[in-house]
C-alpha cells in the first residue's frame, strides 16, 4: 500500500509569493494534519482536518489556510510569503482522531523562500 | 500547556554499543501518549515505539525500548546493539489521549552511531 504523499517535493519561491503543497494521506485513513519543521528543530503542529472539517490549528498567522476534500486529500496554503517560512512541511495522516492513533508521515515539502 | 524538552542536541555511540536518549515533558494531564520518532536524512517521520500513559509497564520493540517515569514525567528511549541505519534525529513527541490534539514534538536528539 502505498504510504502518505506530498508535492512537490521541492519548491522555492520569493518573499511575497503564495504557495499550495499537496497530500495524499494512506487509503482509508480520513484524517490529515499538517506541521512545520524549520531547520534544527522539531515539527510545529499547523492544522489537523477529519471528515473535511478543520479540528485543529495551531499558532500560526491567517496567511496560512488549507482544506482537506472529499477523497481526504489535503492543501496547505501559505499566502505573502515571508523569509521565515522556509522550512519542510510535513503531513501526517491517520485512520481517526484518538490520540493513540499513529500518526503516518511523508517525506514532506521542502520550501526555501528566497 | 504541555511541552517536551530534549536536552541532549547531539550524541555519538559506538556500533553495536547501547545508547539512551533522554526526554522529559510537562502536562496537567493523566491521560496521553508518548511516541519516540526518528528522522533519517531521508526526512521521513518514523515512529520508533509509543507508550499509553495509563500503563505501567514500558514498551519495547526489538531493540528499542523505554523507561517512563510517569510521576517524574520522563520518557527516556534505549537503543541496543547500535547499528549504522540507527543514525537519525529522534524526536520525543506527546500526545493528548482526552483532546483531538496535535502531536508536540521536542527539538530532537541527533545521532551518531560510530562503525
Amino acid at each position: 500500500d502505498a504510504g502518505v504523499t506530498q508535492s512537490p517535493t521541492h519548491l522555492i519561491k520569493t518573499r511575497g509569493q503564495q504557495v499550495t503543497l499537496r497530500c495524499s494521506p494512506i487509503s482509508g485513513h480520513k484524517s490529515v494534519s499538517w506541521y512545520q519543521q524549520v531547520l534544527g528543530q522539531g515539527p510545529q503542529f499547523i492544522f489537523q482536518y477529519y471528515e473535511k472539517e478543520e479540528r485543529g490549528r495551531g499558532n500560526f498567522p491567517d496567511r496560512f489556510s488549507a482544506r482537506q476534500f472529499p477523497n481526504y486529500s489535503s492543501e496547505l496554503n501559505v499566502n505573502a510569503l515571508l523569509l521565515g517560512d522556509s522550512a519542510l512541511y510535513l503531513c501526517a495522516s491517520s485512520f481517526g482522531l484518538a490520540g493513540g492513533q499513529p500518526q503516518h508521515f511523508g517525506d514532506g515539502t521542502r520550501l526555501s523562500i528566497l | 500547556a504541555q511541552t517536551v524538552t530534549q536536552s541532549q542536541p547531539e550524541m555519538s555511540v559506538q556500533e553495536a554499543e547501547t545508547v539512551t536518549l533522554s526526554c522529559t515533558y510537562d502536562t496537567s494531564e493523566s491521560d496521553y501518549y508518548l511516541f519516540w520518532y526518528k528522522q533519517p536524512p531521508s526526512r521521513q517521520m518514523i515512529l520508533v515505539i509509543r507508550q499509553e500513559a495509563y500503563k505501567q509497564q514500558n514498551a519495547t520493540e526489538n531493540r528499542f525500548s523505554v523507561n517512563f517515569q510517569k510521576a517524574a514525567k520522563s520518557f527516556s528511549l534505549k537503543i541496543s546493539d547500535s547499528q549504522l541505519g540507527d543514525a537519525a534525529m529522534y524526536f520525543c513527541a506527546y500526545r493528548s489521549a482526552l483532546r483531538d490534539d496535535k502531536i508536540i514534538f521536542g527539538k530532537g536528539t541527533r545521532l551518531h552511531i560510530l562503525p
